[in-house]
């Protein structure tokens, strides 16, 4: 099984660019979401669904957009670039949307904005 | 917004060494969690508490629950120089949705040879 595998691995931004984080797994679980991580700040959640079709904010999602077409698709994207958008990103999931927080994490992507 | 403190930030000690990392909060959890994640990977699943009072082992590690499920420990026995990295707690508070976990700051352990 390969989990949850994120795309890409780096990125560099100009600051206005757009893009998009893609977040797909393999173990049909219901619930995903997006964390960002920060030096001296640890996990911090910017959207989440807990099934297709559903989507809820976090606690920092301005300037994210995310859609659940499928189960097994989850991507973030970035409208307009902002250098406080530089970040390590992290895709993950789990079976239960409701269960205990037992997350499997992608290997993350660090995106860089200038 | 729930928090959750964890102690210390840094740790550096000798191979060899015993610790405890800390994770604290004034909100009650339904269960909390606790992650190591190395450089460049993303957080990797240790273990997973539920019930007030609650003591897990994995090797020379120990995680205990308070009795009233606010906070949580991690001690490690003889530590390794693998034992190295960043070590997350994560939880939802009773009060919240599920889906909205929160995660600690981290603690960054350094085991010298």
């Amino acid at each position: 099984n390969a989990g949850v595998t994120q795309t890409p691995k780096f990125q560099v931004l100009k600051t206005g660019q757009s893009m998009t984080l893609q977040c797909a797994q393999d173990m049909n679980h219901e619930y995903m979401s997006w964390y960002r991580q920060d030096p001296g700040m640890g996990l911090r959640l910017i959207h989440y669904s807990v099934g297709a079709g559903i989507t809820d904010q976090g606690e920092v999602p301005n300037g994210y957009n995310v859609s659940r077409s499928t189960t097994e698709d989850f991507p973030l994207r970035l409208l307009s670039a902002a250098p406080s958008q530089t970040s390590v990103y992290f895709c993950a999931s789990r079976t239960e949307p409701s269960g205990a927080n037992v997350l499997t994490f992608g290997a993350g992507s660090r995106l860089t904005v200038l | 917004t729930q928090l959750l403190e964890q102690s210390p930030q840094f740790l550096s000690i000798q191979e060899g060494e015993n610790l405890t990392v800390y994770c604290n909060s004034s909100s009650v959890f339904s269960s909390l969690q606790w992650y190591r994640q190395e450089p460049g990977e993303g957080p990797v699943l240790l273990v997973t508490v539920v019930t007030g009072g609650e003591v897990k082992k994995l090797k020379r590690l120990t995680f205990q629950f308070g009795d009233a499920r606010k906070d949580s420990s991690l001690h490690i026995t003889a530590a390794q120089p693998g034992d190295t990295g960043l070590y997350l707690c994560a939880g939802a508070s009773i009060n919240t949705n599920a889906g909205k976990s929160t995660f600690g700051d981290g603690t960054t352990l350094t085991v010298k040879p």
